[in-house]
């Protein structure tokens, strides 16, 4: 079974430029959950979609956004890059059993963003 | 609301000795609590999940930790440290199976190291 996988791998940018970042989650998953992690921050939640749905986001600035398609994977986002968005930029999948969600998470290896 | 807190940032063993990694919780539900190790330049991959069942919970590579309601603790030891063990160490709660948020808590890591 493939696990999560994140496109692409490396990424760099200069300050005020877009970025797409791109996660296919486990078959079967319909949750998708973004994390930040950032050099001495830890991982900070960023976003979870399920079902095409923003379901909660963190306390990030409105230029991270992102969205579900219809296959469940998703896209984050972000706009006007900023020095401190360098980080590694990590995916998870969790699945959705009986109308219920599974807490565990599986995580893809993560996109490296650089910005310059 | 849920916290979780690794004491250790780092753990320095040699190969062959016991491990031990610290973490306490805090939580207003019944969590499920997780251990996740990240490789170098990886994405988190799952060691076990303690989710209510027997407190002692064995995962992969030898890993087990044991959940101490009393004590709000969930440990992560090994018998004996391998130098492939060299990596960062998470602590995850989640209280979205007891009625609380599915947005897990990360700590902010420990990261052990194996001498030869």
């Amino acid at each position: 079974e493939a696990g999560v996988t994140q496109s692409p791998t490396h990424l760099i940018k200069t300050r005020g430029q877009q970025v797409t970042l791109r996660c296919s989650p486990i078959s079967g998953h319909t949750s998708v959950y973004w994390y930040q992690q950032a050099l001495g921050l830890g991982l900070q939640f960023l976003l979870w979609y399920d079902e095409g749905e923003e379901r909660n986001r963190g306390n990030f600035p409105p230029r991270f956004s992102g969205r579900q398609f219809p296959n469940y994977s998703s896209e984050l986002n972000v706009n006007a890059l900023e020095l401190e968005d360098s980080a590694l930029y990590l995916c998870a999948s969790s699945l959705v059993s009986s109308g219920t969600y599974q807490e565990t998470q599986y995580f893809g290896p993560g996109t490296r963003l650089l910005v310059l | 609301a849920q916290s979780v807190t690794q004491l250790d940032s780092h753990v320095s063993v040699s190969e062959g000795t016991p491990v031990l990694l610290r973490c306490n919780y805090s939580s207003s539900y019944s969590p499920s609590l997780f251990w996740y190790v990240q490789h170098p330049n990886k994405g988190l991959q799952l060691l076990l999940k303690y989710t209510s069942a027997a407190t002692l919970v064995k995962g992969i590579n030898g890993f087990e930790a044991e959940f101490k309601k009393s004590e709000t603790s969930f440990h992560l030891t090994k018998p004996s440290a391998h130098m492939s063990d060299a990596a960062e160490y998470f602590c995850v709660v989640s209280e979205g199976a007891s009625g609380g948020s599915y947005i897990p808590t990360f700590g902010r890591g420990t990261s052990l190291i194996v001498h030869p």
